[in-house]
C-alpha cells in the first residue's frame, strides 16, 4: 500500500531534549516535506527536500533540521525543543518538482513542556 | 509568507446544500490544489488545477481558478455530513519548490 508513515505519533518532551521525527515514504518519491500546523495559521512549510542530499529551507525552518540520506527517508530533527514547537507535524511527499499530488502522513503531535 | 487564503474561515451549511470556498494568493503560481482534512488527520488532495486552467470538476467538486484576480474557488455540490472537515487550498511559489498552504475553512455539513 502506498503511503507516508510517520514516527512516533504522539510525543511529549520537556525543553532542551533533543528529539527526532521519522518520515518514511514508500512511493519512490522524490519530493517530501514537513509542516507544522497550529491552530488559526493552516500548514506551513519547515522544510523540504526536492532529492537526496538537497534540502531547503521553507517559511519556518528556526529550530528544525532534515536530513536526506536515502530516498524513502526525511527525518525531522529538534535539536533543542522549546514550548513553542508543540504542535502538530505532517510529512508529505510527492512524485517530483512539478508539485503534483502531495501525499500526507498521518501527522506527529508534539508536547513540548 | 502567507500565499493561500480561504473564506470564509468557517462555514455550516445544511445537507444538501452547495459549499463554496475561496482561496486568494499573492504571487503567480504554476498550479493550485485543494485539500481535505477531517479533525487532526493528515490532509488528503482533492484536485488539482494548472495555471493554465481555468475550471475543473471532478464528481461532486468543482473549482475555478482566475489568475488574473489571484484567486480560486471550492464548490461542493449537494454536501452530505460526511463533507465536514477543513478545506486548504497550496500553491506552490514562483520557483515551483516551496509549498504554501493557506489557513483552512472549516465546513460544517448539518443533517
Amino acid at each position: 500500500e502506498a503511503q507516508v508513515t510517520q514516527n512516533p505519533r504522539y510525543l511529549i518532551t520537556v525543553t532542551g531534549k533533543k528529539l527526532t521525527v521519522t518520515c518514511s515514504q514508500n512511493m519512490n518519491h522524490e519530493y517530501m516535506s514537513w509542516y507544522r500546523q497550529d491552530p488559526g495559521l493552516g500548514l506551513r512549510q519547515i522544510y523540504y527536500s526536492m532529492n537526496v542530499e538537497v534540502t531547503d529551507k521553507g517559511d519556518v525552518p528556526e529550530g528544525y533540521k532534515v536530513s536526506r540520506k536515502e530516498k524513502r527517508n526525511f527525518p525531522l530533527i529538534l535539536e533543542s525543543p522549546s514550548p513553542n514547537q508543540t504542535s502538530l507535524y505532517f510529512c508529505a511527499s510527492s512524485r517530483d518538482r512539478d508539485q503534483e499530488t502531495q501525499y500526507f502522513g498521518p501527522g506527529t503531535r508534539l508536547l513540548v513542556l | 509568507s502567507q500565499q493561500g487564503e480561504e473564506d470564509p474561515q468557517a462555514l455550516s451549511i445544511q445537507e444538501g446544500e452547495n459549499a463554496t470556498m475561496n482561496c486568494s494568493y499573492k504571487t503567480s503560481i504554476n498550479n493550485l490544489q485543494w485539500y481535505r482534512q477531517n479533525s487532526g488527520r493528515g490532509l488528503v488532495h482533492l484536485i488539482l488545477i494548472r495555471s493554465n486552467e481555468r475550471e475543473k470538476h471532478s464528481g461532486r467538486l468543482r473549482v475555478t481558478l482566475d489568475t488574473s484576480k489571484k484567486s480560486s474557488s471550492l464548490l461542493i455540490t449537494a454536501s452530505r455530513a460526511a463533507d465536514t472537515a477543513s478545506y486548504f487550498c497550496a500553491t506552490d511559489d514562483n520557483y515551483g519548490q516551496n509549498f504554501v498552504f493557506g489557513p483552512g475553512t472549516r465546513l460544517s455539513v448539518l443533517p
